[in-house]
């Protein structure tokens, strides 16, 4: 069975600062994907960022980026340049081998200050 | 781009009542998921379907039916709704296999029941 821990139920960063959002993950599969989605107060999903499990390289999408350590089973979040609209919930998730399942963390409500 | 559609938006129900939430997407998307998701928690699987035909259990199936005739459609149905099913209910599809493509939500349903 695979499981998707975020252990910061809260964090808040100064605008135009960095921020890391922890995701540590656990699955016996061998092939596997891992995404963040962001869910603004609105309520809907926003697919922001993918890493498969045999990526060399850690996943960059704009100011969104993906910090991939295997062997600790972790997919940290790293948002650049902090801005007032990055205030929402972010969502660790994980697919495993046959693509199927889809599976989520807890969430973490980041807060951005002025 | 319809993408990924549920009906209805809102809607309140008395404890004992039964309803359907509609589901349909129209990129021809195998595979497809319910979640729910209560307030200020993340998103836990209720049911999912893999192609038409075929469904199978999530996280939390019980009080939850669905069935899947179609590809475009996946509806979910609450026999003898309970203040426990209180929750904002998500509908999504992907493309089947291993790849990057993520999942696709929608809007959501804001499901009361009192």
């Amino acid at each position: 069975a695979q499981k998707i821990t975020q252990t910061q139920p809260g964090m808040f960063v100064q605008e135009k600062e960095a921020v890391t959002l922890d995701c540590t993950y656990d699955t016996s599969d061998q092939s596997y994907g891992l995404f963040w989605y962001k869910q603004p107060s609105s309520g809907e999903m926003i697919f922001l960022i993918y890493q498969g499990s045999y990526d060399e390289q850690n996943a960059t999408e704009g100011r969104y980026s993906l910090n991939f350590q295997k062997a600790r089973k972790s997919a940290n979040l790293v948002i650049s340049a902090s801005q007032l609209g990055d205030s929402a919930m972010y969502f660790c998730a994980m697919r495993g081998s046959y693509g199927q399942n889809f599976v989520f963390g807890p969430g973490t409500r980041l807060s951005v200050l002025p | 781009n319809a993408g990924v559609t549920q009906t209805p938006k809102f809607r309140i129900l008395k404890i004992g009542q039964s309803m359907t939430l509609q589901c349909t997407q129209d990129m021809n998307h195998n595979y497809m998921y319910w979640y729910r998701q209560d307030p200020g928690m993340g998103l836990k699987l209720i049911y999912y379907s893999v192609g038409a035909g075929i469904t199978d259990k999530g996280e939390v199936p019980n009080g939850y039916n669905v069935s899947r005739s179609t590809t475009e459609d996946f509806p979910l149905r609450l026999e003898l709704a309970a203040p426990s099913q209180t929750s904002v209910y998500f509908c999504a599809s992907k493309t089947e296999g291993f790849s990057g493509n993520t999942i696709y939500f929608g809007e959501g349903s804001w499901l009361t029941v009192v």
